[in-house]
């Protein structure tokens, strides 16, 4: 069965400070992985999309890295602000070539960035 | 607007009533997605569009949970006979290209909050 599973649940920084954001998963065959943040009460936005060639993703202060071999991937935050305080979710989807795509949703990390 | 709208935002509906769930997508968006997402969980596949095509559904909970998309742009989320457990957030996604091709962004609308009592 796919699996996303993501670590910490949850997480709590000073701002300013840099945070690292796992996700594990075995999908397979693999077709993406996508990081979005969740603020609470609004819908998923995306962060960073990475396919199967591409190790690093960078958007802004947001940096994801993606190991196809140990099926790993981590969000990297740098200088956190107030505003970075959400749910971050991975989720993976299949190479859709043997069949139809269903993407696998992560349950999600809650960050908390205090002042 | 320019963003996935659904609406409403909030529904409470008693348990053993119909409910219909609106989702617009971004304009010219060929897919469209519907998720559950129950507190403190992450989306959970539902079902898909490809245009007006309902070509997964396989995520449905049960034969009480329809979805269509007759012209290919407003789809709609409707649940019979509710149940206590399908309180959740129902959020609709959309893309640019089509599923099978799924390098795109999917645009998320805020999704409606569904009680059931």
């Amino acid at each position: 069965k796919n699996q996303v599973e993501q670590s910490p649940q949850s997480l709590i920084i000073l701002e300013g400070k840099n945070c690292t954001l796992q996700c594990n998963y075995t999908v397979s065959p693999f077709s993406n992985l996508r990081w979005y943040k969740q603020d609470t009460g609004r819908g998923p936005v995306s962060l960073t999309i990475m396919t199967f060639s591409e190790n690093t993703k960078s958007n802004g202060r947001y940096t994801a890295t993606l190991d196809a071999d140990t099926k790993q991937s981590s969000l990297h935050i740098t200088a956190s602000q107030l505003s970075d305080s959400a749910s971050y979710i991975c989720v993976v989807s299949s190479d859709p070539s043997g069949g139809s795509y269903i993407p696998t949703f992560g349950r999600g990390t809650s960050l908390i960035v205090h002042p | 607007g320019a963003g996935v709208s659904q609406s409403p935002r909030y529904k409470v509906a008693k348990r053993g009533q119909d409910v219909a769930l609106r989702c617009d997508p971004i304009s010219g968006h060929v897919s469209l997605f519907w998720y559950q997402q129950a507190l403190g969980q992450g989306p959970e596949f539902l079902t898909y569009f490809q245009n007006e095509a309902q070509l997964d559904k396989s995520g449905l909970p049960s034969d009480r949970f329809f979805a269509e998309r007759p012209e290919g742009s407003v789809s709609t989320l409707k649940i019979q006979r509710t149940q206590q457990e399908d309180s959740a957030v129902y959020l609709c996604a959309s893309s640019f290209e089509r599923g099978h091709y799924s390098n795109q962004p999917q645009h998320f609308g805020d999704g409606t909050r569904l009680s059931i009592l």
